[in-house]
């Protein structure tokens, strides 16, 4: 079985300062995790992966995400986040096989205050 | 432009009525997937196929059924046995490949489907 866990359902920050949405991941096997977004009303838009190899990933819209194997996490972050990051935030998390069914988290909304 | 289009935008089931949603693609991808999104629950999946004539269910497949007779191609019908249908529904393909170095999945805009 494979499970991701988001652990806050709302994160607030101002605009300029850092963000972080944390996801944690449960899974049998080495894991491939995802992060997408999703402004109102809208479909989900791919924001960065981890499949193998540097622990950070660096994706679009200024994002990164670091993976970290002993605690199981996939959080990502921004430096300075922007009035237009306010959005969900789905992480996402399946194993290496011919399977390729993702198990999505709950999301977090976050809003970032100008 | 390459995509995904889902349609309707809106869709309002009245009680005993089965209902499609419609989601064509032009990305040429084989694999394609229904999720089902409710607030705070995130995305489940419904069915998912990786290849034509050939899909799978998810972990909510109850009272839905799919069809993949064309590669572009992959409705959901939403059954009268589905007996608590509203949400918004999400449709999404991806690229398949042996290495696993291209597996984003692409989504359509969604429809929202409401009992009457």
């Amino acid at each position: 079985a494979q499970s991701v866990a988001q652990p806050e359902d709302q994160v607030n920050v101002a605009e300029g300062n850092p963000l972080t949405v944390k996801c944690t991941y449960s899974v049998s096997g080495n894991p491939y995790l995802f992060w997408y977004v999703q402004y109102p009303n809208r479909g989900l838009q791919f924001l960065l992966k981890y499949i193998t190899g540097d622990n950070l990933v660096k994706g679009s819209y200024g994002f990164e995400a670091e993976f970290n194997k002993s605690q199981t996490s996939f959080h990502l972050k921004k430096p300075s986040a922007l009035v237009s990051d306010s959005a969900l935030y789905f992480c996402a998390v399946r194993v290496r096989s011919n399977d390729y069914k993702l198990s999505f988290g709950a999301g977090t909304t976050v809003t970032v205050r100008a | 432009d390459g995509g995904i289009t889902q349609s309707p935008k809106y869709l309002f089931r009245k009680e005993g009525q089965n209902v499609t949603l419609s989601c064509e693609q032009n990305l040429n991808h084989d694999a394609m997937y229904w999720y089902r999104q409710d607030p705070g629950q995130g995305l489940r999946l419904i069915y998912y196929s990786q290849i034509v004539n050939d899909f799978q269910k998810g972990d909510i497949a109850e009272g839905y059924s799919v069809s993949r007779e064309k590669k572009e191609s992959f409705p959901l019908t939403v059954t009268s046995a589905q007996k608590n249908p509203t949400a918004f529904y999400l449709c999404a393909s991806s690229k398949m490949t042996g290495g696993g170095t291209n597996e984003k999945l692409f989504f359509g805009s969604g429809t929202q489907l409401s009992v009457l």
